[in-house]
């Protein structure tokens, strides 16, 4: 079965260090991945999403990258956090089209002190 | 960009009473789902409905989609307090601002 892991889970970051979240997907192969951010009780804002290995679209444009290096894994970096980034960061994946059931990690919450 | 608005952003109900949310979104669609989020978990997918289809049951969900009004609502009937979450319409990638329910024992 597939499942996505995500980790870690909380993660506290002082301002100006580089930030490096990782999330793999197992048991599929050539998924759409995507990164989100959660503000505290506010809805999911899409940040990068990737449909292959090397591929990678930005919806908004901010302090974050992300790089796909192998099928299966998606990296979401920062070299220097800022404290706007805290947030519940979402790792999700896709098969196909992207209006498809989409699943995801269980997330890290960040804070930038 | 968000797609999707919920109505409303929070709702509190007693155990067995149903719950109904509302989801309104801006452009056409092929589909419209609908998530959970436990606090301060991942999101889960509950149901998708096509945008040819009006109306899909699921247990105790029951969807509903109007294209013409571009809104759709999610109803959870005979409520109990594992409902309570937080509840997500999508569409394509973009989610909306979720309805935070809380069902009371």
């Amino acid at each position: 079965s597939q499942t996505i892991h995500q980790w870690p889970a909380t993660l506290v970051q002082p301002v100006g260090s580089p930030l490096s979240l990782e999330c793999t997907v197992e048991g599929t192969s050539n998924p759409n991945l995507y990164w989100y951010r959660q503000a505290a009780g506010r809805g999911l804002q899409l940040l990068f999403y990737s449909v292959g290995i090397g591929q990678i679209s930005s919806e908004v444009p901010q302090n974050l990258s992300a790089s796909r290096p192998q099928d299966r894994q998606f990296i979401l970096s920062s070299k220097k956090l800022l404290l706007s980034d805290s947030g519940f960061y979402l790792c999700a994946w896709t098969l196909g089209a992207v209006n498809t059931e989409a699943f995801f990690g269980q997330g890290t919450r960040l804070t930038v002190v | 960009s968000q797609q999707g608005e919920e109505d409303p952003q929070a709702l509190s109900i007693q155990e067995g009473e149903n719950a109904t949310m509302n989801c309104s979104y801006k452009t056409s669609i092929n589909n419209l789902q609908w998530y959970r989020q436990n606090s301060g978990r991942g999101l889960v997918h509950l149901i998708l409905i096509r945008s040819n289809e009006r109306e899909k049951h699921s247990g105790r969900l029951r969807v509903t989609l109007d294209t013409s009004k571009k809104s759709s609502s999610l109803l959870i009937t005979a409520s109990r307090a594992a409902d309570t979450a937080s509840y997500f319409c999508a569409t394509d990638r973009a989610f909306g601002t979720g309805t935070k329910l809380q069902v009371i024992p």
